[in-house]
């Protein structure tokens, strides 16, 4: 079965600190891997994926994620924090046989000044 | 703005009652993703659609349709609408016929049963 975990409910850093929001994945085949952030009252935005290659993306506002298959994680990650990066961040799996999206169940980030 | 326009913002309703949600996807995006955002399950895929066929189904009740037009823009039918049915409702949507690219989401429907 695909699945996505998010095994944090909330993450809290302190501005200019590093940043690390984790996710591990479920899937049968090769992933396909997501990062979104959603801001109160808005619809999810897209960060950056993995499809294949490095296994270091980089993204959108300084964010990169670290594919790392034997741990079948793939952790969101900032050198350093701002506030205005408080905001909720799902990480989703796309299995390649089942064209289906499956997301985790969403961390929380408080960036405090 | 991502380009993908949902309405209504937000709808108040009773149990039992019947809702059509609406979402017009990007300018020349072929498909249309739905997806339901509650406090307990989360973000769930509801369903996909294609060029009007539909592709992929993920959690959706069997009270709860779906269907995309000619001119692509997309509905989600809800009905004997419960207490539970109660959040938001993304769609989302890309170019491709495959969830392979970028989705760009929409602002969101909020749907409250009372």
């Amino acid at each position: 079965a695909q699945s996505v975990a998010q095994p944090e409910d909330q993450v809290n850093v302190a501005e200019g600190n590093p940043l690390t929001v984790k996710c591990t994945y479920s899937v049968s085949g090769n992933p396909y891997l997501f990062w979104y952030v959603q801001y109160p009252n808005r619809g999810l935005q897209f960060l950056l994926k993995y499809i294949t290659g490095d296994n270091l993306v980089k993204g959108s506002y300084g964010f990169e994620a670290e594919f790392n298959k034997s741990q079948t994680s793939f952790h969101l990650k900032k050198p350093s924090a701002l506030v205005s990066d408080s905001a909720l961040y799902f990480c989703a799996v796309r299995d390649e046989d089942f064209n289906k999206f499956y997301f985790g169940s969403g961390t929380k980030l408080n960036v405090k000044p | 703005d991502s380009g993908v326009t949902q309405t209504p913002k937000h709808l108040i309703t009773a149990t039992g009652q019947r809702v059509t949600l609406r979402c017009s996807p990007r300018s020349g995006d072929l498909s249309v993703y739905w997806y339901q955002q509650s406090l307990d399950q989360g973000l769930q895929f509801l369903i996909h659609y294609y060029n009007g066929e539909e592709r992929a189904k993920g959690n959706i009740l069997e009270r709860f349709s779906a269907q995309q037009f000619p001119d692509l823009h997309s509905e989600l039918n809800l009905s004997s609408l419960e207490l539970g049915d109660s959040a938001l409702y993304f769609c989302a949507s890309s170019p491709h016929p495959v969830p392979q690219e970028t989705q760009y989401f929409g602002p969101g429907t909020r749907l409250l049963v009372l």
